[in-house]
């Protein structure tokens, strides 16, 4: 069993198109995170939830939106995509970010996001 | 702000050869994690550090937080092909808040 997986695996879409993609863990973690990984390799963290409650919100644009319906899943929406959206997100989780010994990330395949 | 610096951005070392990333911080770090991407892969999480000046060893791998706990180290011995990838850095600050390096993309020429 895969203990993050997201979906889709690749994703390719024209500009101004809306698409989710959703992430789940079956780790029993409290804590998930989305990043966005460039091609220049930086990964930058966009948001993070803890027990289906937003305690991370980087500077990102508000076309990106985080739902938690659940403390084992966080989806990811973009409204209107851009050329510059084009990048691989990558979910993750952990045990509880609040304890540092609890923190050690489990990411998931990543979700290769193509914007033409 | 909380920045950390990884360094070099990029390593091509011969098979055999040793190799070393280093990440230093402008602030005192709570701790750092360790993570490795092989290519086309996900961020796999190799290690974590807590103690001021801790060494801790993974077979070939050698992983070191400084004295003051703002600067840590990977270090490789002997080189394999396997170790293709790239090596990010991840302190945790006292406020919680972590944050990835910018990561160091190793290459290894057999």
């Amino acid at each position: 069993d895969t203990a993050v997986s997201q979906t889709p695996k690749y994703l390719v879409t024209q500009m101004g198109n809306d698409k989710s993609i959703k992430c789940e863990q079956n780790l029993g973690h409290d804590t998930m995170y989305w990043y966005k990984q460039d091609s220049k390799k930086f990964l930058k963290i966009m948001f993070s939830y803890n027990n289906k409650e937003l305690i991370i919100n980087e500077t990102v644009p508000n076309r990106f939106s985080p739902k938690s319906p659940d403390k084992a899943h966080l989806n990811l929406h973009i409204n209107s995509l851009e050329l510059g959206d084009s990048a691989v997100y990558f979910c993750a989780s952990s045990q509880d970010y609040s304890v540092p010994s609890y923190n050690e990330q489990f990411f998931g395949p990543g979700t290769r996001l193509t914007v033409l | 702000g909380q920045q950390v610096m990884q360094i070099p951005q990029y390593q091509h070392v011969q098979e055999g050869e040793d190799f070393t990333t280093y990440c230093n911080s402008s602030t005192t770090l709570s701790n750092i994690q360790w993570y490795k991407q092989r290519p086309g892969g996900h961020p796999v999480f190799l290690i974590q550090l807590v103690k001021s000046g801790e060494v801790k060893k993974q077979k070939r791998l050698t992983f070191q937080f400084g004295e003051a706990k703002k600067n840590s180290s990977l270090h490789i011995t002997a080189t394999q092909t396997t170790d293709v990838g790239t090596y990010f850095c991840a302190p945790r600050y006292n406020n919680n808040d972590m944050r990835f390096g910018a990561g160091t993309r190793l290459t290894v020429k057999p």
